[in-house]
């Protein structure tokens, strides 16, 4: 069975860090693009970043590039998001997701708050 | 980045058809057909219906479509049911090498 499972959210200071793990089980880890998706408090899901496969291309919104680094360990079946610099508008459920199209699968989420 | 245009809200009764637009542009509808949509309901993650513009992923309802006419891809749902009402939002990837969802679509099956 498909697994992603988050985690490393938390309550943060602004201009703090965090950093965010996913976990992933029952699928060949290395094959696919681990995306990272978040959803503000009754917001719509807003697209974070992504990573191939061998880790070897990132992308990343606008809002994010700069402060926040994306990574995987294949060898541990792990993606990580390191974010940096937050702000209140990062604020949100982190969801980690394999593939956006056919292959697509979701975690359930880790919630970010950033607040003093 | 912004992102794609949907509208708030569209309602229908059981059984009727309704239709949920996604309005991008060239940089992003319009350029690829690697158009998705998700399904969402209250504290859940999203769940997606729809893949690369017009393909049903396995196990969801044949009661879900979707196509794409220049730069706006569109969700039908046939023969609506309570278990339809959600959110729903599309995503497009981008020129960009980024990927942007829809504003989002509240349905309200009456």
């Amino acid at each position: 069975e498909v697994q992603l499972v988050e985690s490393g959210g938390g309550l943060v200071q602004p201009g703090g860090s965090l950093r965010l793990s996913c976990a992933a089980s029952g699928f060949t880890f290395s094959n696919y693009w681990i995306h990272w998706v978040r959803q503000a408090p009754g917001k719509g899901p807003m697209w974070v970043s992504r990573i191939d496969g061998e880790g070897r291309t990132t992308d990343y919104a606008d809002s994010v590039k700069g402060r926040f680094t994306v990574s995987r360990d294949n060898a541990k079946n792990t993606v990580h998001l390191q974010m940096n610099s937050l702000t209140a508008e990062d604020t949100a459920v982190y969801y980690c997701a394999r593939d956006l199209r056919v292959a697509n699968h979701w975690g359930l989420g880790t919630l970010v708050t950033v607040s003093s | 980045q912004s992102a794609l245009t949907q509208p708030a809200s569209v309602s229908g009764s059981p059984g009727q058809s309704i239709t949920i637009s996604c309005i991008g542009s060239s940089s992003d509808i319009g350029g690829y057909d690697f158009v998705s949509w998700f399904q969402q309901h209250p504290g859940k993650a999203p769940k997606l219906v729809i893949y690369d513009v017009d393909n049903r992923p396995s196990g969801v309802s044949n009661r879900f479509s979707g196509s794409k006419s220049g730069n706006t891809a569109s969700l039908t749902i046939s023969g609506l049911q309570a278990e339809d009402e959600a959110d729903y939002y599309c995503n497009s990837f981008t020129t960009s090498n980024t990927h942007v969802f829809g504003s989002g679509t509240k349905v309200t099956v009456l």
